[in-house]
């Protein structure tokens, strides 16, 4: 149980385009998504919080109209990263946190988005 | 500002050995520790959770919790080269708006295990 899914696993894009990246919980429902990035050998950057039918919580630093984030079901919640530039380039990973059960406080991580901005 | 210390390593063990990986928080608050495991270019996947102090054991890992002392750690029995990776120690700790708890990760300690 607890598996949650990314799509796309990787990406390649032209810089100015947008891409949608989508994160679903598969055997659960998820109240809170979290969505974070990874510089090669870099610690995890938590970039915002994302609560169903709500707006995300975004950390400081990180532009909202940039990185666009959906949280419109218990099991989908989208990162959409608008005019991509080659800093953009990084590895994108979500994780989901279950509503309700002992293990409401856990998170599970999706599987990770590479994204390359050329 | 609310943090999670770890040593970034790298840890080198035999195989065989025992590995020890530590962990310190600042939120006297936190109530749910855990630890992920993080191979090169992968995501995290979740080793243990631990929530009472003392000893959580799952196998060859053993959590320790010591909410006194604000410090969480992880042992590796019989530690593998398998094992080799990065391992990232994370706490709940209230937001700042005081409505929700959000995972706050340490940069991780790097373990190697060499035959």
């Amino acid at each position: 149980g607890a598996v949650v899914s990314q799509h796309p696993s990787w990406v390649i894009c032209k810089s100015g385009t947008s891409v949608k990246i989508e994160c679903r919980s598969l055997d659960f429902q998820a109240t809170t998504m979290f969505w974070y990035r990874q510089f090669p050998k870099q610690s995890l950057m938590l970039m915002a919080t994302s609560n169903e039918g709500s707006k995300a919580t975004y950390e400081q630093g990180v532009e909202k109209d940039k990185f666009l984030i959906n949280h419109a079901s218990l099991t989908l919640s989208t990162l959409t990263v608008t005019s991509a530039h080659p800093e953009d380039s990084s590895f994108y990973i979500c994780s989901a946190r279950a509503s309700g059960g002992p293990s409401t406080d856990t998170q599970y991580f999706g599987p990770g988005t590479r994204l390359t901005v050329l | 500002q609310k943090e999670v210390e770890q040593n970034s390593g790298p840890l080198s063990v035999p195989e065989g050995a025992i590995a020890s990986l530590n962990c310190t928080y600042s939120d006297r608050g936190s109530q749910s520790f855990f630890w992920y495991r993080q191979y090169s270019g992968k995501s995290p996947e979740l080793i243990m959770s631990i929530y009472s102090n003392g000893d959580k054991e799952d196998g060859r890992f053993t959590a320790q919790l010591n909410k006194a002392s604000q410090y969480v750690s992880l042992l590796i029995r019989d530690s593998q080269p398998s094992d080799s990776a990065t391992y990232l120690c994370a706490v709940n700790m209230v937001s700042p708006s005081g409505g929700s708890y959000i995972p706050t990760f340490g940069r991780g300690t790097s373990l190697i295990v060499h035959p």
